[in-house]
């Protein structure tokens, strides 16, 4: 089946690091996205990773192991902005040719002063 | 501006009322998707278009209907809405459905149904 997991609640303090994980189990995997979401507002893209390693963009970094299911999504010198959900999304080849994208639960995250 | 619009915002209707969620896009792209976002269920897919006069089911099609007459709008319709399709609603498209395509999502549409 398709499963995405990834952590309910995370806190942090203003100018930490933060890292919010996602394991992920699908038939076909074809690329993960990490968005961002602030409260009531719509999903904006951050990353995009299909092969294995770190992609860095800015303040943001994403990483990705195919062979443990696995991502995280790292947020560096945090700001209070930062404060919102992450969504985790996994591509996957649906039986029937079409990529299909499917969403963890997403991760909000508090930042504080 | 490259955007998806969704109308209305918001929209508290009652139960058996048919209602049509507007959406669309002026980035010309082919694919086209309909999600509903419920707490600690993430996003589901209710139903997608791969172009124009193609439509699939997603997740969660039950209780809902699309069309895709023209590339640029994808209506979602409720024919008889229910107080369990109460929630927030995103309209979302990129250029095809492939793998590196990135989606761009529009504002949402928080339904209330009595």
């Amino acid at each position: 089946g398709q499963n995405i997991d990834q952590p309910t609640e995370m806190t942090a303090t203003e100018g930490a690091i933060v890292q919010i994980n996602c394991t992920y189990q699908t038939s076909g995997f074809n690329g993960l996205f990490w968005y961002q979401q602030h409260a009531g507002e719509a999903p904006t893209f951050l990353s995009y990773n299909v092969l294995d390693g770190l992609e860095e963009k800015g303040r943001f970094s994403s990483f990705l192991s195919r062979s443990k299911g696995y991502s995280y999504l790292l947020l560096k010198e945090l700001q209070m902005k930062d404060s919102a959900s992450y969504l985790c999304a996994v591509r996957d080849l649906f039986s029937g040719g079409y990529n299909k994208l499917i969403f963890g639960a997403g991760t909000r995250l508090a930042v504080h002063p | 501006e490259a955007q998806v619009t969704q109308n209305p915002r918001y929209l508290i209707t009652v139960t058996g009322k048919k209602l049509t969620v507007t959406c669309s896009q002026n980035m010309n792209h082919e694919y086209m998707s309909w999600y509903r976002q419920d707490p600690g269920l993430g996003l589901r897919q209710i139903y997608y278009s791969m172009n124009v006069e193609v439509t699939d089911k997603g997740d969660v099609p039950e209780g809902y209907k699309v069309s895709r007459k023209e590339k640029r709008n994808f209506p979602l319709i409720l024919e008889s809405p229910s107080p369990n399709q109460t929630s927030l609603y995103f309209c979302a498209s990129s250029l095809r459905g492939q793998s590196t395509d990135t989606q761009y999502f529009g504002p949402g549409t928080r339904l209330t149904v009595l």
